[in-house]
């Protein structure tokens, strides 16, 4: 089945810094791959559509410089969050769509998440 | 604008039992909907999805039923074990354009040994 992997799983930084978190598809190619948060016992929400080769279509209400996302390849998209503050500590979740099938029959696939901690 | 809900937010059960969770979504101009499990801590992994022309989908002790016009779905979960255990999510893609999908808050479901 398709795969997508995500990393760090866990990452703890301290405030001002900046994290960058890597979400790969193994099996397939992605021109779309989205970028959720979840805070606890909330819903995802969407931050970001990453477009490989193009901008990446940010949310209302997400600031694009803070949460710079390079979408280089069909296989890798990259979240960084620069300048990083207490509360950007939160779950960060990404998810791809295989190109192959039209995105309203295909399922997406979700890596396993990045656990962010700013100390 | 879309909003998903699932009723209800939590759930515990023994094990063995025959269980039900809902989801509700407001715009039923969808193209599909998405029924995910999440463990805690971790990612989403799909379970079933139902295309807008479909009524239901079934994968093994799970069956999710769709009635678009309603707005409903609801995913059964028969003979239910431990291991069912998790939060599960359901999610829609609205017709109009855009790829994304809009997610409900989720069902904890907790299976009793």
């Amino acid at each position: 089945g398709a795969v997508v992997s995500q990393h760090p799983s866990r990452v703890i930084c301290k405030s001002g810094t900046s994290v960058k978190i890597e979400c790969r598809s193994l099996d397939f190619q992605a021109t779309t791959m989205f970028w959720y948060r979840q805070f606890p016992k909330q819903s995802l929400m969407l931050m970001a559509t990453s477009n490989e080769g193009s901008k990446a279509t940010y949310e209302q209400g997400v600031e694009k410089d803070k949460f710079l996302i390079n979408h280089a390849s069909l296989t890798l998209s990259t979240l960084t969050v620069t300048s990083a503050h207490p509360e950007d500590s939160s779950f960060y979740i990404c998810s791809a769509r295989d190109n192959r099938v039209p995105y309203y029959n295909s399922p997406l696939h979700f890596g396993n998440g990045t656990r962010l901690t700013v100390t | 604008k879309q909003e998903v809900t699932q009723i209800p937010a939590a759930l515990s059960v023994p094990e063995g039992e025959n269980l039900v969770l809902n989801c509700s979504f407001t715009d039923s101009a969808i193209y599909n909907l998405q029924w995910f499990r999440q463990d805690p801590g971790k990612g989403l992994t799909s379970l079933l999805l139902i295309q807008s022309s479909q009524r239901e989908q079934t994968s093994g002790r799970l069956n999710a039923s769709l009635d678009k016009s309603s707005g409903r779905s609801t995913l059964y979960i028969a003979a239910s074990q431990p291991g069912d255990s998790a939060t599960y999510l359901c999610a829609v893609i609205t017709q109009g354009g855009s790829e994304k999908l809009v997610f409900g808050k989720g069902t904890k479901l907790t299976v009793n040994p």
